[in-house]
């Protein structure tokens, strides 16, 4: 079964405006989320995490929002520029394995 | 500092051949993991090594097997490959036993004909 679900195949937005990066998971033993960014030809690049005891934590532009009561997490890029254009991957660390959701593509236009 | 390193970086085999990926993690990092991406499935989990010991096994069939050896170096081998192992492996490596961070390779690309 897919513990960890990204539903947005691909997601497009203006330079400068706002990308938010959905993430939905099942398994309440999660205890630690994070977000890679992926460019082609490359391996992913760990971007931001947060701890199931927090519900929020910001670096720079990169927010990421926690509600364990939903099971959901969400990546906010404020302001979206065009080199953020990537594959982004959610992922959710349960014992010593990260399960990773199937990845959103992020487009943004100039 | 180096970053994680694989090779070969493309590879094509035929079918019922054997493969073996080679992953050097970042200095210092003793746990390894590697993936399987496939278009529309992210990223597979197959198995991580830690301290030249497998810790944790993904759904994968036996013909994926792995091993780690003293100096953290990994290798991971498919046997008898199948058309649908076409896929990016990627390899990871993080400092120690709870995986906060994950430092990705470039991975190889697998091409089975």
């Amino acid at each position: 079964d897919q513990q960890v679900k990204q539903n947005s195949p691909s997601l497009s937005v203006q330079e400068g405006r706002i990308s938010i990066l959905n993430c939905d998971y099942t398994n309440s033993m999660f205890d630690y989320f994070l977000w890679y960014k992926k460019y082609p030809a490359e391996g992913p690049t760990f971007l931001i995490s947060i701890s199931s005891i927090k519900d929020k934590n910001e670096d720079g532009r990169f927010t990421v929002f926690l509600n364990k009561s939903a099971k959901h997490l969400s990546l906010h890029i404020v302001p979206s520029q065009p080199g953020d254009s990537a594959v982004y991957f959610c992922a959710a660390r349960g014992g010593s394995r990260l399960t990773f959701g199937e990845g959103t593509q992020l487009t943004v236009n100039p | 500092k180096a970053g994680v390193t694989q090779t070969p970086r493309y590879l094509i085999k035929t079918r019922g051949q054997q493969v073996t990926l080679s992953c050097s993690p970042i200095s210092g990092h003793r746990s390894v993991s590697w993936y399987q991406q496939t278009p529309g499935q992210g990223l597979q989990f197959l198995f991580e090594y830690f301290s030249e010991t497998q810790r944790n096994k993904g759904n994968f069939p036996g013909r994926f097997s792995g091993r780690q050896f003293s100096n953290s170096r990994s290798e991971m081998n498919v046997s008898t490959l199948e058309l649908g192992d076409s896929a990016l492996y990627l390899c990871a490596s993080s400092l120690g036993q709870l995986l906060y961070e994950q430092y990705f390779g470039p991975g190889t690309r697998l091409t089975v004909t």
